[in-house]
């Protein structure tokens, strides 16, 4: 299984300040059709995941532009370019290139 | 608007057996493949299972590989998750999802069900 370890598990910011979560995969996520299936996830308290990244860096439907994907292969990058207080919540990084798909354990995100 | 709603957690013995279901609407329920992903209190997240929007293909994790069966019925719009030997780490939020294409084959979820709450106790 493709193991994804993301740093920092626990992440006090500052509002309007920047955040930036790293998920490093044990095998490159390139697919065979030449896409890389790494996406985002924020879990507010108490309530389901909700999709913001998909393939890297492309921002689903509603997300607001300060969140931003990047990386390639094994190593990706969320950042928050100014933290506001609605984003608090745990973010998983997640993998659909191969099965099982699999999640970070998660990064809370959280302000001083 | 997309909704997900799943139905049918609560308490259960291990060794028993339980069957989600999630109602979906807001979109063509057989253009796309779905899933199933579970949480267990305080920890993160674990696939479960998925299925193609024609049925035709699933796909499971090793953990409940022989012991969970995923089904639709695409006239009634709805997911299935059948659970049999039912074991006490498989205590969880059971979310219902959809994934981005027909095929649950380098995909994601886009879009997530609130969740229900499986507990095996005894």
């Amino acid at each position: 299984d493709i193991v994804l370890t993301q740093t920092p598990l626990s992440s006090p910011v500052t509002l309007g300040q920047p955040a930036s979560i790293s998920c490093r995969s044990s095998h490159s996520l390139v697919h065979s059709d030449g896409n890389t299936y790494l996406s985002w996830l924020q879990q507010r308290p108490g309530q389901p995941p909700r999709l913001l990244i998909y393939k890297i860096s492309n921002r689903f439907s509603g997300v607001p532009d300060r969140f931003s994907g990047s990386g390639a292969e094994t190593d990706f990058t969320l950042k928050i370019s100014r933290v506001e207080a609605e984003d608090v919540g745990v973010y998983y990084c997640t993998q659909a290139t191969q099965f099982p798909w699999t999640f970070g354990q998660g990064t809370k995100v959280e302000i001083k | 608007e997309v909704q997900l709603v799943e139905s049918g957690g609560g308490l259960v013995q291990p060794g028993g057996s339980l069957r989600l279901s999630c109602a979906a609407s807001g979109f063509t329920f057989s253009s796309y493949a779905m899933g199933w992903v579970r949480q267990a209190p305080g920890k993160g997240l674990e696939w479960v299972s998925a299925i193609s929007g024609s049925a035709g293909t699933t796909y499971y994790a090793d953990s409940v590989k022989g012991r969970f069966t995923i089904s639709r019925d695409n006239s009634k719009n709805t997911l299935f998750l059948q659970m049999n030997s039912l074991r006490v780490e498989d205590t969880a939020v059971y979310y219902c999802a959809k994934v981005v294409r027909s095929i649950a084959v380098a995909a994601t979820f886009d879009y997530w069900g609130q969740g229900t709450l499986i507990t095996v106790s005894s």
